[in-house]
């Protein structure tokens, strides 16, 4: 089946650095792809929604400067934390949709935990 | 008001008991929706799609009332293994070329032995 792989699964960086963190389809191809944020004991919260070939959609009270969505292509979305802080740590969570399948499909990558020191 | 709401919870049951969670919608786009399960510290995994008509997979039986918006999640005979958060999914349709999925806050909960 359908399988959308993330990477890294753990971090820890620095305040101030910038951490990447990579969504990819493994085996179809993903024209929109969902980035979630997941603070302890809380539900997702849907950050940004990134289309393959043009800007991604911020949802309000996400700053885009601070959190960068590239989706350059049909497989691969990356979310980058610039200047992180101590409070930017959180489970991040990228989802995808497959092209040609029912729009009710959803697969989730494995998550990335991020920890600021 | 949050688009999607859900019982605060956390449930604790025994097992064996029956338990149903509730879920509000508030966005009348709203077009698919779905129980999802997440363990600690895991990424949320599709328990079911709920439909119209109602629909049942094993323990698990979904309802959705399109009119007053909400959803309903029964689990008949918990196990151990279902303590779990419950996650209440929306999926909105938008003026865009792509769709929204938004998940409720959550219901915990823990079958006790």
């Amino acid at each position: 089946g359908a399988v959308v792989s993330q990477h890294p699964s753990w971090v820890i960086c620095k305040s101030g650095t910038s951490v990447k963190i990579e969504c990819r389809s493994l085996d179809f191809q993903a024209t929109t792809m969902f980035w979630y944020r997941q603070f302890p004991k809380q539900s997702l919260m849907l950050m940004a929604t990134s289309n393959e070939g043009s800007k991604a959609t911020y949802e309000q009270g996400v700053e885009k400067d601070k959190f960068l969505i590239n989706h350059a292509s049909l497989t691969l979305s990356t979310l980058t934390v610039t200047s992180a802080h101590p409070e930017d740590s959180s489970f991040y969570i990228c989802s995808a949709t497959p092209r040609r399948f029912s729009p009710n499909t959803i697969y989730f990558g494995e998550g990335s935990w991020l920890t600021v020191v | 008001r949050k688009e999607v709401e859900q019982d605060p919870g956390p449930f604790n049951v025994p097992e064996g008991a029956t338990v149903a969670f509730n879920c509000t919608y508030s966005n009348s786009a709203s077009q698919s929706f779905f129980w999802y399960r997440q363990d600690c510290r895991k990424e949320p995994k599709l328990l079911m799609s709920v439909y119209s008509s109602g629909n049942e997979d094993g323990r698990f039986t979904a309802q959705l009332n399109r009119a007053s918006q909400y959803i309903s999640l029964l689990i008949r005979d918990s196990k151990l293994s279902d303590s779990a958060t419950y996650l209440c999914v929306v999926n909105i349709v938008t003026k865009t070329s792509y769709d929204k999925v938004i998940f409720g806050p959550g219901t915990s909960l823990s079958v006790i032995p």
